[in-house]
């Protein structure tokens, strides 16, 4: 099982460029979250997807930022135009079911500085 | 109200002691239960799960007391690596996990 794979592990941006953050989830797993985390704020939930469609996207700070999930093995997480406070680790996960009966299992994350 | 609420630390205890972490969650409606563990840059893993009657792997027991919606870790026999940040996480009913922001633990010789 090669878990949730993430890419890229670190990204360096300048302010105002485009960026995309890509996820392969678990072979089998019908739920995909992607999460970010900041020291001050901690975990938080940004979209998340069931079946490959977008079930709440409620947690997305503004429209900078979009995801999508186009098959069941690829998800994006765009920000566009990027700010120095999109600073943060991104995480995706995945799980067999939306309610996390059996938890999530997490991406190694990305590391996301604008600059 | 935080969703999953927790003491953020740290919490700084010998080797072979033993330490306990409550979290609390308002979500009445919460189905399952977690506790993950976070290692300095790396991603959060599962732990264990939280189940009604309390449940034990190895050093490590968890328990939950839903009328006071509060979850408990007790880590027994305290190792150097078990320092790391441990995240409480609920469900938000039948839908999506909640995370705590983490209790770290820091375990000295």
């Amino acid at each position: 099982d090669a878990g949730v794979i993430q890419s890229p592990r670190h990204e360096v941006t300048e302010m105002g460029q485009e960026v995309t953050l890509r996820c392969k989830p678990i072979s089998g797993h019908n739920s995909l979250f992607w999460y970010r985390q900041t020291m001050m704020r901690g975990l938080e939930l940004l979209i998340y997807f069931n079946n490959n469609v977008p079930i709440d996207d409620s947690g997305m700070p503004e429209d900078r930022f979009s995801a999508k999930m186009p098959n069941a093995s690829f998800s994006t997480l765009k920000i566009q135009p990027s700010e120095p406070r999109d600073s943060a680790v991104y995480f995706c996960a995945s799980s067999r079911n939306l309610g996390g009966t059996y938890g999530y299992t997490f991406g190694s994350g990305t590391r996301l500085t604008v600059v | 109200r935080k969703e999953v609420e927790q003491d953020p630390g740290p919490f700084n205890v010998p080797e072979g002691a033993t330490v306990a972490f409550n979290c609390t969650y308002s979500n009445s409606a919460s189905q399952s239960f977690f506790w993950y563990r976070q290692d300095c840059r790396k991603e959060p893993k599962l732990l264990m799960s939280v189940y009604s009657s309390g449940n034990e792997d190895g050093r490590f027991t968890a328990q939950l007391n839903r009328a006071s919606q509060y979850i408990s870790l007790l880590i027994r026999d305290s190792k150097l690596s078990d320092s790391a940040t441990y995240l409480c996480v609920s469900s938000a009913g039948t839908d999506k996990l909640i995370f705590g922001t983490g209790t770290r633990l820091q375990v000295f010789p």
